[in-house]
């Protein structure tokens, strides 16, 4: 099976923009965790979609925004970015709502 | 406030040695805990422990879970500079979230 993916691989916006990221899970995969990697915070979990619903959400501001589409694919949005959104953004897939997260390689975003 | 923590944050050991990282958590409605290694990208499987006193083996590493006192270590012996990379525990909450530590950053020298 094809893993995780998630494009674009890289990205530079500037403040004030918006973003939007997209996550392919491995097929099968119903569930879709979307985390932001920074090196001062290490990784933290943004939402967990799973059959199309938002199950749970981490402790980020309104401004970041998901969804799941009826094939499990995955987008988060970032709006009104600002300089501190710079990080590795990675997705994880599994196949229900519990076990094992395989990550995708994740999409840099660079916030100028 | 739920949270993982990894020791030490940082190692450097020469080639041949065998290491051990640590990781302690306290997390609500706990389910099992995760390793992963992460290279320069994204972190990929290790072990998945969910019964206590169980230790799961893959070649050299090695990991175990404690949950009287909420920790788990991963060993592994006859390091090689393959093996320098980040590793990351996580805590699975409930069914869904996981609650990842800072990481223990690796370095393996020849």
């Amino acid at each position: 099976k094809a893993g995780v993916t998630q494009t674009p691989r890289y990205l530079i916006k500037t403040r004030g923009q918006q973003v939007t990221l997209s996550c392919s899970p491995i097929s099968g995969h119903r569930s879709v965790s979307w985390y932001q990697q920074t090196p001062g915070q290490g990784l933290q979990f943004l939402f967990e979609y799973f059959s199309e619903t938002q199950r749970n959400k981490g402790n980020f501001p309104g401004r970041f925004s998901g969804r799941q589409f009826s094939n499990s694919r995955s987008e988060m949005n970032v709006s009104t970015l600002e300089l501190g959104d710079s990080a590795l953004y990675l997705c994880a897939s599994r196949e229900t709502g519990e076990g094992t997260q395989y990550f995708g390689p994740g999409t840099r975003l660079l916030v100028l | 406030e739920d949270k993982v923590v990894q020791s030490p944050l940082s190692l450097v050991v020469h080639e041949g040695d065998t290491v051990t990282l640590n990781c302690s958590y306290e997390v609500t409605n706990f389910r099992s805990l995760l390793w992963y290694k992460q290279e320069k990208k994204a972190p990929t499987f290790l072990f998945m422990l969910t019964s206590s006193g169980i230790e799961k083996k893959s070649g050299r590493l090695s990991s175990i879970l404690d949950k009287k006192e909420l920790f788990s270590i991963l060993n592994i012996t006859a390091t090689q500079t393959g093996d320098s990379a980040v590793y990351l525990c996580a805590a699975i909450q409930g069914a869904q979230k996981l609650v990842f530590g800072q990481g223990t950053r690796l370095t393996i020298n020849p």
